[in-house]
């Protein structure tokens, strides 16, 4: 079994719609990232947060420490949030990562 | 700042040759970590220099070693290349060492074994 598990692994929706990804973890973490790979190859840290809640613009990242469970939402999506979405947990100091969600947004 | 860099960008090598990936952190930052990513087994950690040392190393075999210099640049070296070294490259800076600190992602180094 990973470590660490995504669902959904593709995921294609209008502009526009409310977008959840979630991230599941089976060990203690010291902190949980969230990152964005366009195509290219280019990685964008877009949170990391180890408690509670953190938004940065239509993007709200949340964690729940004892159901080892995190969510990344996006609200009013648009096709330039087209990515590949990573979890990565912090264990000890090594990072380890999820299989990615593919997020296809059409116009 | 200018961000995260790495070089070269795109590397085509044979099977049993070595080959050294470079990456130049921002500035100030001392921590280097480097990740393998392939289609198969997504993204994973190979190893993390803080302050010239070597913290943190992935389960890789020996052919992938490291090293980061007193400027905090680090490069990293793959020797015996297999067919299945193929991969994008990723090195990320931190200003302290481990996985609890945000880190910077370089472009990436594309390396493909024949």
């Amino acid at each position: 079994k990973n470590e660490v598990e995504q669902s959904p692994q593709n995921l294609t929706a209008q502009e526009g719609e409310f977008i959840t990804i979630n991230c599941s973890y089976s060990v203690g973490i010291s902190a949980l990232h969230w990152l964005q790979q366009h195509p290219g190859g280019g990685i964008v840290s877009l949170f990391m947060l180890s408690s509670g809640k953190k938004k940065h613009g239509r993007l709200i990242a949340t964690i729940n420490i004892q159901e080892k469970h995190s969510s990344l939402h996006i609200t009013a999506s648009h096709p330039r949030d087209s990515a590949v979405y990573i979890c990565a947990v912090g264990l000890g100091e090594k990072l380890t990562f999820g299989t990615g969600t593919r997020l296809t947004i059409i116009p | 700042k200018a961000g995260v860099t790495q070089t070269p960008r795109y590397l085509i090598k044979t099977r049993g040759q070595q080959v050294t990936l470079s990456c130049s952190p921002i500035s100030g930052h001392r921590s280097v970590s480097w990740y393998q990513q392939t289609p198969g087994q997504g993204l994973q950690f190979l190893f993390e220099y803080f302050s010239e040392t070597q913290r943190n190393k992935g389960n890789f075999p020996g052919r992938f070693s490291g090293r980061q210099f007193s400027n905090s640049r680090s490069e990293m070296n793959v020797s015996t290349l297999e067919l299945g070294d193929s991969a994008l490259y990723l090195c990320a800076s931190s200003l302290v060492a481990g996985g609890l600190n945000e880190q910077f992602f370089g472009p990436g180094t594309r390396l493909t074994v024949l």
